[in-house]
């Protein structure tokens, strides 16, 4: 059975302070891990696709990261606007239509 | 832009009711999904279809049916609400297939109480 597990459930920063987001992922073979932003109350918003170990992806201040077993979330200079919880989810192979999704890390960046 | 629109954002139901979730993709997206959220428990899906009039019974469904007669709408029905249905409920659309560019796109949450 695909699993994914998102690491920590919840983390404060301060402005400024740069961390990581961490997504661990079982499946049979991965097709493509996706990360996704949601603020309270609204639906995920799409920020990025992963489809190969040593794939990166940028945007403002997120990068994401890929390896065989895990992806990271780094977050660079965090500002308030920053935070909301960070979904991942992936794609494996044999469930071309059906992606698993993590429980979510809660970021919250103190001004 | 990829707009999916889900009918409400709040509603309320009474135990009982048949309550009617509906929502619509603009993009031509083979797969359309629903899924209800709650804190501690991240994203279950209940049901999803691949085409048209076609559905698959997710990992939650009982007590949910769906509908989709054309492409671009999937409806959720709760056939006799219950107060453990109360939950955020989202709807989501993707393109086939494992290529590039088929991230799902969500609707903006329909936040459901039954009383």
């Amino acid at each position: 059975e695909d699993q994914v597990t998102q690491s920590p459930e919840a983390l404060r920063l301060q402005e400024g302070e740069s961390s990581s987001l961490n997504c661990s992922y079982t499946v049979s073979g991965l097709r493509g891990l996706f990360w996704y932003r949601q603020d309270p109350g609204k639906g995920p918003e799409f920020l990025f696709t992963l489809y190969s170990a040593g794939e990166e992806k940028e945007k403002e201040r997120l990068k994401a990261t890929l390896t065989k077993k895990e992806s990271f979330l780094h977050i660079t200079a965090p500002k308030p606007e920053d935070s909301a919880t960070y979904l991942c989810a992936v794609q494996a192979e044999g469930s071309a239509r059906q992606l698993t999704f993590g429980s979510g890390t809660q970021l919250t960046v103190l001004p | 832009d990829v707009k999916v629109t889900q009918s409400s954002r709040y509603l309320v139901k009474r135990t009982g009711e048949k309550v009617f979730l509906e929502c619509v993709q603009d993009m031509d997206h083979e797969n359309m999904f629903w899924y209800r959220q709650d804190p501690g428990l991240g994203l279950r899906l209940i049901y999803f279809s691949y085409d048209v009039k076609m559905k698959e019974k997710g990992d939650i469904p009982e007590g949910y049916s769906v509908s989709r007669e054309k492409k671009e709408r999937f409806s959720l029905i709760l056939e006799s609400a219950s107060t453990n249905q109360t939950s955020m409920y989202l709807c989501a659309s993707r393109l086939d297939g494992d290529l590039p560019n088929t991230e799902a796109f969500f609707g903006q949450g329909t936040r459901l109480t039954v009383v």
